[in-house]
């Protein structure tokens, strides 16, 4: 069945590290991917996101990696800072409506 | 910008009551979707609709329905509830389908006691 998931569920780092959250899919005939940031209590916001006839797309100190020989996706934050602490999802597009997410990795930025 | 409107943000109701969910997209999107997010859980899909016809279908319960009306809000009325529907309910909307960004509201809270 359709899938996507994330190795780890916590990451830690310091104020100022980059940080790179990983993501599994399953669903080889996914072609639109989209990495989401949810704070507390709020709705997830979009971040960046990225069409399968690309590999790589940058925005402002975000990156989105997409491997699909091997069906991954990967998130990096560049110089992160407090304000990025939070939940992060990568969900996939199966089609044309609904959009499958992974499970969260909860990301903590220490001052 | 205008973001996607939820209301009510909290909402409280007992096991066998009905409640109805409303969702304001952003200006000029068409297409509206609805999520459901238990506790410490990724959203799962219910239900979406494009230019106010029903256009997916996800695991939302036969108690459930939805729908769009002609200045593209949403509602979402859910009756007979029971206490596994306590979650975070979103709406989210895109300017058309496909590849196309879907932005959320924050939500509404719904527990039932």
């Amino acid at each position: 069945g359709e899938s996507v998931g994330l190795h780890l569920p916590t990451l830690s780092v310091q104020e100022g590290d980059n940080s790179i959250i990983n993501c599994a899919y399953s669903n080889s005939a996914s072609d639109y991917f989209i990495w989401y940031k949810q704070e507390s209590g709020k709705g997830p916001q979009f971040i960046i996101d990225i069409r399968s006839n690309m590999d790589k797309r940058q925005g402002q100190r975000v990156t989105v990696l997409l491997n699909k020989t091997v069906k991954h996706l990967s998130l990096q934050i560049a110089a992160t800072q407090p304000g990025d602490s939070a939940v992060y999802f990568c969900a996939e597009n199966t089609g044309f409506q609904k959009l499958v997410f992974g499970t969260g990795t909860r990301l903590l930025v220490s001052p | 910008a205008a973001g996607v409107i939820q209301s009510p943000r909290h909402l409280i109701k007992e096991k066998r009551e009905t409640a109805t969910l409303k969702c304001y997209p952003i200006p000029r999107h068409d297409t509206v979707y609805w999520y459901q997010q238990g506790p410490g859980q990724d959203p799962q899909f219910l239900i979406s609709f494009y230019e106010k016809m029903q256009s997916d279908k996800g695991s939302i319960p036969d108690r459930f329905s939805a729908q769009q009306f002609s200045d593209y809000h949403s509602e979402l009325n859910m009756s007979s509830l029971e206490l596994g529907d306590s979650a975070l309910y979103f709406c989210a909307s895109s300017s058309g389908r496909g590849e196309r960004p879907q932005h959320f509201g924050d939500g509404t809270r719904l527990s039932i006691l």
